[in-house]
């Protein structure tokens, strides 16, 4: 099955540096890759998604970018705010019928300082 | 509309006893999704419907986890015999079709076992 794998585990920027969270799948066949975000106590929140037919995708000072060769995907916040802290999940999904879940990563607790 | 919702928010159950989690999905969403989630760690995937049927059963821990859904809306996890390891955020998600990408997460039932 899917396994993904999310780095770093915790990260620390400074209030409007960038930062970046990586992840890596296996399955080839993985089509879709989501991100989502979760504050303390909240659920989590679909934030940018990217599918395999397209290598990058930027939603204001989110982006992601995808290099399905490598099996890799990553989340790039720009100028970071306060409100960015929280705990970051990526996510890959196959297409595959009967197998359409999504595999989580670990999670990265992002906490920028102000 | 109205998002996922679950029910209850908290369970406090003593070991041993059965408990049942509430889902109920976006309306008109035919796939629902249950995840686990331990105390700071990511999403674990346990089951999946697409209308009624479960396609992956693959997710579920032990034969002490069950779910259904019936008439395509509502579903519920049932875990019977609980143990303190059963102790987690179960969280629900819905899409408008297993074949959909984007998933909406319900806020989560905690469940603590004493």
């Amino acid at each position: 099955g899917e396994n993904v794998e999310q780095h770093p585990s915790t990260l620390s920027v400074q209030e409007g540096d960038s930062a970046v969270i990586k992840c890596t799948y296996s399955d080839s066949a993985s089509n879709y890759f989501p991100w989502y975000k979760q504050e303390l106590g909240k659920r989590p929140q679909l934030i940018i998604d990217i599918r395999s037919n397209v290598g990058e995708k930027k939603d204001q000072r989110i982006a992601v970018t995808l290099n399905k060769t490598a099996k890799h995907f990553s989340l790039h916040i720009t100028e970071t705010q306060p409100e960015d802290s929280a705990v970051y999940f990526c996510a890959a999904r196959s297409p595959l019928r009967g197998n359409e879940k999504l595999t989580f990563g670990t999670g990265t607790r992002l906490t920028i300082i102000p | 509309g109205a998002g996922v919702s679950q029910s209850p928010s908290n369970k406090v159950t003593e070991k041993g006893k059965d408990v049942e989690l509430r889902c109920d999905p976006i309306s008109g969403h035919t796939a629902l999704y249950w995840y686990r989630q331990s105390l700071g760690q990511g999403l674990e995937f346990l089951i999946y419907f697409q209308g009624n049927s479960a396609p992956d059963k693959s997710g579920l821990p032990s034969d002490r986890f069950s779910a259904e859904r019936t008439g395509g809306s509502v579903s519920t996890l049932t875990i019977q015999r609980t143990q303190q390891e059963d102790s987690a955020v179960y969280l629900c998600a819905s899409s408008l079709t297993a074949s959909s990408y984007e998933q909406y997460f319900g806020p989560g039932t905690r469940l603590t076992v004493t």
